[in-house]
C-alpha cells in the first residue's frame, strides 16, 4: 500500500515568490493535513481538508493557503515568501480517526 | 507556556535499557494521545495511539496516559540502536470537525550498541 506522497522534496525559492506543494494522500484516505516544522516551533499545524472542504485553520497568515482536490489529493501554497517561511512542510492523511499517517515532507528555502 | 510540554533531551541510553518519554499538557478538553518516531529527513512515524486514560502495549512499545495529572508516557524496552530518533508526542481534542494535532517539541534519544 502506497504510502504518503510528497512532492516536489526540495524546493528553493527566491523571497516575494509563491510556490505550491502538492501532496497525494494513502488510497482511501479522505481527510488531509498539513503541518510546518521547524527546529524553533516545532510541528505547527496549518490546515486539514475533508471531501474538498477545509474543517480547521491553524493560526497563520492568509499567505498560507490550501485546497483539496475530488481525488483526495492536497496541494498549499505560499504567497510573497519570507524568509521565515523556510521549514519542512509535512502532509497528513486519515481515513477520519486521528491515526494521522504522515508523508515526508517538502522542505522549502528561501533564499 | 506551551499547551504540549516535553523534554527536549537529548537522551542517550546503552543498548537493552528501558527508555522512558514523558509529555505534560495543560488543556483538559485532550482526549487523543499519539506517539510518533522521527527519522532524520524522514516525517513522523506513528508510533501508538490511545483515546483517553490507560494503557496500550504494541511489542516493545508501552503508553500510558494519566489524565488526572495530564501525564502522557512512552516506554521502550530492551531498546536497540534503530530506535535511535526523535519521538514525538501529540494530542488532539474530540470534535469532530477539528481534526487538529497539538505536538509536543520532540525528544531526540541515541541508543548506544
Amino acid at each position: 500500500k502506497a504510502g504518503v506522497t510528497q512532492t516536489p522534496r526540495y524546493l528553493i525559492k527566491t523571497r516575494g515568490q509563491q510556490v505550491t506543494l502538492s501532496c497525494s494522500p494513502i488510497s482511501g484516505h479522505r481527510s488531509v493535513s498539513w503541518y510546518q516544522q521547524t527546529p524553533g516551533q516545532g510541528l505547527q499545524f496549518l490546515f486539514e481538508y475533508f471531501s474538498e472542504t477545509q474543517r480547521n485553520k491553524g493560526n497563520f497568515p492568509g499567505r498560507f493557503s490550501g485546497r483539496q482536490f475530488s481525488n483526495s489529493r492536497s496541494e498549499m501554497n505560499v504567497s510573497t515568501l519570507e524568509l521565515g517561511d523556510s521549514a519542512l512542510y509535512l502532509c497528513a492523511s486519515s481515513n477520519d480517526n486521528y491515526g494521522y499517517t504522515f508523508g515526508s515532507g517538502t522542505r522549502l528555502t528561501v533564499v | 507556556q506551551k499547551e504540549v510540554e516535553q523534554d527536549p533531551g537529548p537522551l542517550s541510553v546503552p543498548e537493552g535499557a528501558i527508555v522512558s518519554l514523558n509529555c505534560t499538557y495543560s488543556n483538559s478538553a485532550f482526549q487523543y494521545f499519539m506517539w510518533y518516531r522521527q527519522y532524520s529527513r524522514k516525517g513522523p512515524e506513528l508510533l501508538m495511539y490511545t483515546y483517553s486514560s490507560g494503557n496500550k502495549e504494541d511489542g516493545r512499545f508501552t503508553a500510558q496516559v494519566d489524565k488526572s495529572s495530564k501525564y502522557i508516557s512512552l516506554f521502550i524496552r530492551d531498546s536497540q540502536p534503530s530506535d535511535s530518533a526523535t519521538y514525538l508526542c501529540a494530542m488532539s481534542a474530540v470534535d469532530g470537525s477539528a481534526r487538529q494535532l497539538t505536538f509536543g517539541s520532540g525528544t531526540q534519544l541515541t541508543v548506544l550498541p
